[in-house]
């Protein structure tokens, strides 16, 4: 059972390069979510999906799109990166909510924005 | 706005020692709070939960306080082990909410 895999692990993208992280999840889990992580600032909410077909904007959403065509797929989509995307992002699936708050994360990608 | 936080940055706990993580929270509407824990170049880790019908819930050498009317929760750690030593999210939800809340993490070192 691999749970949540996340790829790539690592990225270099120059600014104004496009690219697509992808997660993946064999738990059957209805919710899935991407978060960021930089440092001093915590976890920060970018999209989520509480469905296949759905999805909604988190806390920092600008500069990036997802989708959420297959139930076991995410995908984060970055159109045009900026040096402010640096950072390491984790995505996340859940069964529903009254599963309340227990999370399962992938290893997580570092992406670096030069 | 920052509606969990975690004040301290980081913690340094001598092995065998108590170590105890402090969370505060603004929301009055999360009733359920949780601790996640991460290790370098790992995800988060789901450690232990607490409703807020509850003050007090332990797992093993983790319990976790809650303290409604303060708004704030702790996590102790008895005793603490040098593989404790990761960062620790509090994390906050509503029992409606489709996310959780992160606070910024406190890193916890736990030295022999």
């Amino acid at each position: 059972n691999a749970g949540v895999t996340q790829t790539p692990k690592f990225r270099v993208l120059k600014t104004g390069q496009s690219m697509t992280l992808l997660c993946a999840q064999d738990m059957n889990h209805e919710y899935m979510y991407w978060y960021r992580q930089d440092p001093g600032m915590g976890l920060r909410l970018i999209h989520y999906s509480v469905g296949e077909g759905t999805t909604a904007k988190g806390e920092v959403p600008d500069g990036y799109n997802v989708s959420r065509l297959k139930k076991q797929n995410f995908l984060l989509g970055l159109e045009s990166a900026a040096p402010s995307q640096t950072s390491v992002y984790f995505c996340a699936s859940r069964w529903d909510p009254t599963d309340v708050g227990k999370l399962f994360f992938g290893s997580g990608t570092q992406l670096s924005v030069l | 706005d920052q509606q969990v936080k975690q004040n301290s940055p980081s913690l340094s706990v001598q092995e065998g020692r108590i170590s105890i993580l402090n969370c505060d929270y603004t929301n009055s509407m999360f009733d359920y709070f949780l601790w996640y824990k991460k290790y370098p170049a790992e995800g988060p880790t789901f450690l232990i939960s607490i409703s807020s019908i509850k003050d007090k819930n332990e797992d093993g050498r983790f319990t976790v306080f809650l303290n409604k009317s303060a708004k704030h929760l702790s996590l102790h750690i008895v005793p603490s082990q040098p593989g404790d030593s990761a960062v620790y999210f509090c994390a906050a939800s509503t029992n409606s909410g489709y996310a959780l809340n992160f606070g910024k993490g406190t890193s916890l070192l736990v030295t022999p």
